[in-house]
């Protein structure tokens, strides 16, 4: 009954290290979004894409960046890991047709060392 | 970036109370106003999608009210259970390009 699938709950990495965070969904939806979450802070949009090949920033995309090569996944990547980004990491989907709350996935929780 | 405020930050409450949050919300531009429940270990999942001023929603003991001509919603809890206890967060959608500005959430916990 899973809907968004994150690749992995938990992961440590090395400072400097390239890191991918993947998403997967199978509800067909076309928007898919990161958030990051910091105690004390709410979700902070890093990016969205509104279609294959589509992405756009969000409001922190510093040091990361994107992939939507299908409309399934939506990867988030670190291109270099530094200590400031450890965090929870959230994917989420929604529909174009209509208005609807998103679909979450799990969380990541990102440990860089 | 427009904020999204929610309080109170923590709540704890016995088993048996009922209980309300508030989200404060920029009213201008406003599209829609979502709330979530997140469970600890768990994925937030949407409680409510609400878009017209005055729209009162609910779902079994907990409802949501919506005044977007002063930017606020509240959430209710009547009659609190223990799997109540869970961060509350809200979220607000400016236009439609499908993006929420989140609050930073209210955690209930509710005592047996």
């Amino acid at each position: 009954d899973v809907k968004v699938t994150q690749s992995s709950r938990y992961l440590v990495k090395r400072t400097g290290e390239k890191v991918f965070l993947e998403c997967v969904q199978d509800m067909d939806h076309e928007n898919m979004f990161w958030y990051r979450q910091d105690p004390g802070l709410g979700l902070r949009l890093i990016y969205f894409s509104y279609d294959v090949k589509m992405k756009e920033k969000g409001d922190i995309p510093e040091g990361y960046s994107v992939s939507r090569e299908k409309k399934e996944r939506f990867s988030l990547i670190l291109e270099s890991a530094s200590t400031n980004q450890t965090s929870m990491y959230l994917c989420a989907s929604t529909p174009s047709m209509g208005i609807k709350g998103y679909t979450f996935g799990s969380g990541t929780r990102l440990t860089v060392v | 970036i427009l904020n999204v405020e929610q309080s109170p930050q923590s709540l704890h409450v016995q088993e048996g109370d009922s209980t309300n949050f508030t989200c404060s919300f920029p009213s201008s531009n406003f599209y829609a106003l979502h709330w979530y429940r997140w469970e600890t270990a768990k994925s937030p999942e949407a409680l409510f999608v609400m878009t017209l001023n005055g729209d009162e929603k609910k779902k079994g003991r907990i409802s949501a009210t919506l005044n977007t001509k002063e930017g606020y919603s509240y959430l209710y809890i009547k009659g609190s259970q223990p799997e109540d206890s869970a961060t509350y967060l809200c979220a607000s959608a400016m236009d439609s390009s499908y993006k929420l500005i989140f609050g930073s959430g209210t955690r209930l916990l509710v005592r047996p």
